[in-house]
């Protein structure tokens, strides 16, 4: 059971290019998350999907674009990255309907733009 | 919009006693849920407890136990017989229908 996948697991990246980090869920969960987590702030929700084809800004979205073709993949895409969106990534995922279905996270994807 | 607090950025226990971390949301819906999560150091976010809102009865799972009080809009965690592998990150999160809202973390030292 894998779960879900985040990949790269580690990445550099120069200011001004364009990155996509991957996510991958095997459990066909309908609700799909992407969060930041910053020293201080927690875990911020930058944009979530509903289902495939179906999504939503969350706390933090600018400078970021998602999509959703296949319900089990939800990539972020940093379109031109700045030094500010140096930040670990986290994917999550959870069944869909009842609000007390917990949600489950991928191991992160650590970003650093220089 | 919904919002979680967590007061206590840092707090330290000696193995084997008893701590509570705090965590007091915002919200005006009356059917919802809330969480802990436990963030060790390898960064893996693990589910600790869930607490439904319309149940009086707090929580308990094994030495982790919640105060929920829905009144004060509170829900403390409490973590008796502390081990050497409670130490990490703590944090709140509350959800009602497709948002979750974490707090901004308590980081539990325990000492030896």
């Amino acid at each position: 059971d894998a779960g879900i996948t985040q990949s790269p697991r580690y990445k550099i990246t120069e200011t001004g290019r364009q990155v996509t980090l991957m996510c991958h869920q095997t459990w066909s969960h309908s609700y799909m998350f992407w969060y930041r987590q910053d020293l201080g702030h927690g875990l911020r929700l930058i944009y979530y999907s509903a289902a495939a084809d179906i999504t939503d800004k969350g706390e933090v979205p600018d400078g970021y674009v998602v999509s959703r073709s296949k319900t089990e993949n939800f990539p972020l895409t940093l379109e031109s990255a700045t030094r500010s969106q140096t930040s670990v990534y986290f994917c999550a995922s959870s069944p869909q309907g009842h609000s007390g279905n917990t949600i489950y996270f991928g191991e992160g994807s650590w970003l650093t733009v220089v | 919009a919904q919002t979680v607090t967590q007061s206590q950025p840092e707090m330290s226990v000696q193995e084997a006693e008893t701590v509570t971390l705090s965590c007091t949301y915002d919200t005006s819906e009356s059917d919802y849920y809330l969480f802990w999560y436990k963030q060790p150091p390898s960064r893996q976010m693990i589910l600790v407890i869930r607490q439904e809102a319309y149940k009086q009865q707090n929580a308990t799972e094994n030495r982790f136990s919640v105060n929920f009080q829905k009144a004060a809009k509170s829900f403390s965690l409490k973590i008796s017989d502390s081990q050497l592998g409670d130490a990490a990150m703590y944090f709140c999160a509350y959800r009602d229908g497709q948002n979750f809202v974490f707090g901004p973390g308590t980081r539990l030292s325990v000492l030896p």
